[in-house]
């Protein structure tokens, strides 16, 4: 299995409502990763957990609250965004930090 | 700004010829640079990988070559098919160490013509 698998695809959310996005690997690789990419731009990075750990946290505000309950799985949860956080985010794994990094299709979010 | 950046934004080329995709970076202490390709809907794909050490490296149809004296990254594809029309990213491990902080350049899209 070389695939990083996201979840949902596609989210529509209001500005009051609470969702998660999930992010799944059976590589074993040991680093998971956050990106937020707008339309016709670079993708950003928002979290890195390095062997279940948050090791880098990209100033990104508190409404946007990663969890890692175990090596496979990373999640983000998501709590009074707003409209200008519309994008599509993607999870990414790596054997290790600074490895080359496997990146999921993304969920597509829409706040409204 | 931007610590990693490309030339152009979009690039069109003619079906079987060979496509050149330049990327500029700015810290001398980077020491590993990845190309991805990213087709609309997806996320990115890894192409292919190099570091500080080394000045160049191959992979099937493609050729990545770094020139550290000018902070410079380029992505050679031969014989570009149709299939390789997509926006392409070179990326930086930004700072020293094993950081894990993978940052992107603006991208450029290369269009194939038939």
């Amino acid at each position: 299995d070389t695939e990083v698998t996201q979840t949902p695809k596609h989210l529509v959310m209001g500005m009051t409502n609470k969702k998660s996005l999930k992010c799944e690997q059976h590589m074993g690789h040991r680093a998971m990763y956050w990106y937020k990419q707008k339309a016709k731009k670079p993708p950003e990075l928002m979290f890195v957990y390095s062997y279940e750990k948050l090791s880098i946290n990209e100033s990104v505000p508190s409404r946007f609250s990663p969890e890692c309950p175990n090596s496979s799985l990373l999640n983000l949860h998501l709590h009074a965004l707003q409209p200008e956080d519309s994008a599509l985010y993607l999870c990414a794994s790596s054997q290790d930090p600074a490895e080359k990094l496997f990146f999921g299709s993304g969920t597509q979010l829409s706040v409204l | 700004g931007e610590s990693v950046g490309l030339h152009l934004p979009t690039l069109s080329v003619q079906e079987g010829d060979n496509s050149i995709i330049n990327c500029a970076y700015s810290n001398s202490a980077s020491d590993y640079f990845i190309w991805y390709k990213q087709e609309s809907g997806k996320g990115p794909q890894f192409i292919i990988d190099i570091r500080s050490n080394m000045d160049k490296r191959q992979g099937q149809r493609v050729t990545v070559l770094l020139n550290k004296t000018v902070k410079h990254l380029s992505l050679q594809i031969a014989a570009t098919q149709p299939g390789d029309s997509a926006v392409y990213f070179c990326a930086e491990n930004h700072g020293s160490g094993n950081t894990g902080k993978l940052i992107f350049g603006q991208g450029t899209t290369l269009q194939v013509k038939p």
